[in-house]
């Protein structure tokens, strides 16, 4: 069974750091194409970057936002995925959640979200 | 940049016919995604490839598509699928997803 487990969220204050995980199980990470999205509150998706898989190069892309400030990395021992997040802003508020792209099936899957509350 | 449209809400009685409709221009070149989300709960996938559904999901859920328009129909809608459903879709490297509809059956 696929199971997609963030943590790492909290209350930080603006110009800070956190750095949040997506513990994966029922599946290999190396393998897989990640994404991070998130919805900030009251509001709409947002997607926020992506990492490919390692036999597809292994390559990261930002949304605008956060390209330089964010960075998308994973563990493959530990099977999880990371989120750096450096010079937080107040709009960076939000649930974080990661998602499994499965390229063979085409089916998506998305953990439970991790909320990252930006302010002083 | 791509946009996704959606209806705000849609109301229906336990039984009816609920239709989600979902458009943008990205539609007539990339398939259509639909998940549901209830309150504190992870995002689930119901619809994927405009009208494909994954194992488990009911067959009341079913997806259309019509140029640059998809619709999510659920047919006899149960009380328990009263919850926010998105469209998505992959554009530019990207995701783009719609504003979500918030589905009350009651």
């Amino acid at each position: 069974e696929v199971q997609l487990v963030e943590s790492g969220g909290g209350l930080v204050k603006p110009g800070g750091s956190l750095r949040l995980s997506c513990a994966a199980s029922g599946f290999t990470l190396s393998n897989a194409w990640m994404s991070w999205v998130r919805q900030a509150p009251g509001k709409g998706l947002e997607w926020v970057g992506r990492i490919k898989s390692k036999t597809d190069g292994g390559t990261t892309d930002y949304a605008a936002p956060v390209k330089g400030r964010f960075t998308i990395s994973r563990d493959d021992s530990k099977n999880t995925l990371y989120l750096q997040m450096n010079s937080l802003k107040t709009e960076d508020t939000a649930v974080y959640y990661c998602r499994w792209y499965d390229t063979s099936s085409a089916i998506d899957y998305w953990g439970q979200g991790t909320l990252v509350t930006v302010s002083s | 940049s791509y946009e996704l449209t959606q209806p705000s809400s849609v109301s229906v009685s336990p039984g009816q016919t609920a239709r989600i409709t979902c458009s943008g221009d990205v539609l007539a070149k990339k398939y259509a995604r639909w998940f549901q989300q209830k309150p504190g709960q992870a995002p689930v996938l119901v619809i994927y490839k405009d009208s494909e559904r994954p194992s488990g999901i009911p067959e009341r859920f079913s997806g259309s598509s019509s140029g640059t328009t998809v619709t999510l129909t659920i047919s006899g809608a149960q009380v328990e699928d009263e919850a926010d459903y998105y469209c998505y879709s992959a554009a530019d490297n990207n995701l783009v997803f719609g504003g979500g509809t918030k589905l009350t059956v009651l």
